[in-house]
């Protein structure tokens, strides 16, 4: 079946350090990966994507590269800011009707 | 911004009511979904629909219904509310099957009592 495993927060950073959120899955076929960001109080907001192997979505300075053979789609940062702060998910789809696959969520907090 | 809103966005109810949410796109997408988020378990799919009057279970779709009469309006119903289903709504829609991202609405929070 379809899952995805993503590191457990909150994870604590200061203004201006590296992040990086992991985040492995387990697809039957050939899924696309996703990072979606959710601010206090409001929906989803589609931060990232990647299609196939080797692909890498960016956004915002934030980057993820799909890696097949070790199943990771790990999120990173070089350098966070206080607006930052949000929960972060990972997720992968299959073309079964485009259904998701959700992460449990990782909060990020980053202090000025 | 996909245009997707859910009403109502906050509902308190009593355990054993019944209880529609309502979903409601301009986008004109073929896929909806509903979700249920909780601590810990991040988003699981309730139910989906593939067009007018095609829905599907999702993984946690025990106490649910859902129905499609238009293909702008997605309801989800609670036959009989548990304080099992106190959460955090989203609907989300999508273009196609074909690797497309979805698309969130703000969110509706249910509490039964």
């Amino acid at each position: 079946g379809n899952s995805v495993t993503q590191m457990e927060g909150p994870v604590t950073l200061s203004e201006e350090a590296f992040l990086t959120i992991n985040c492995t899955y387990t697809a039957t076929g050939y899924p696309s990966l996703f990072w979606y960001v959710q601010y206090p109080g409001e929906g989803l907001q589609l931060l990232l994507k990647a299609t196939k192997a080797d692909d890498k979505g960016s956004n915002k300075g934030f980057e993820a590269t799909y890696r097949k053979e070790t199943t990771s789609f790990h999120l990173e940062k070089g350098s966070v800011q206080v607006s930052d702060s949000a929960v972060y998910f990972c997720a992968l789809s299959d073309r079964n009707f485009n259904k998701f696959y959700f992460g449990s969520g990782t909060k990020l907090n980053v202090k000025p | 911004d996909a245009g997707i809103t859910q009403s109502p966005r906050h509902k308190v109810t009593e355990t054993g009511t019944p209880v529609t949410l309502r979903c409601h796109q301009t986008e004109n997408h073929r896929y909806m979904y509903w979700y249920r988020q909780d601590p810990g378990h991040g988003l699981r799919l309730i139910h989906y629909s593939y067009g007018v009057k095609d829905t599907d279970k999702g993984e946690v779709s025990d106490g649910y219904s859902v129905s499609r009469s238009k293909t702008e309006d997605f309801l989800l119903t609670l036959e009989s509310a548990t304080s099992s289903q106190t959460s955090v709504y989203f609907c989300a829609i999508s273009e196609s099957a074909d690797y497309n991202e979805q698309f969130f609405g703000p969110g509706t929070r249910l509490t039964v009592l």
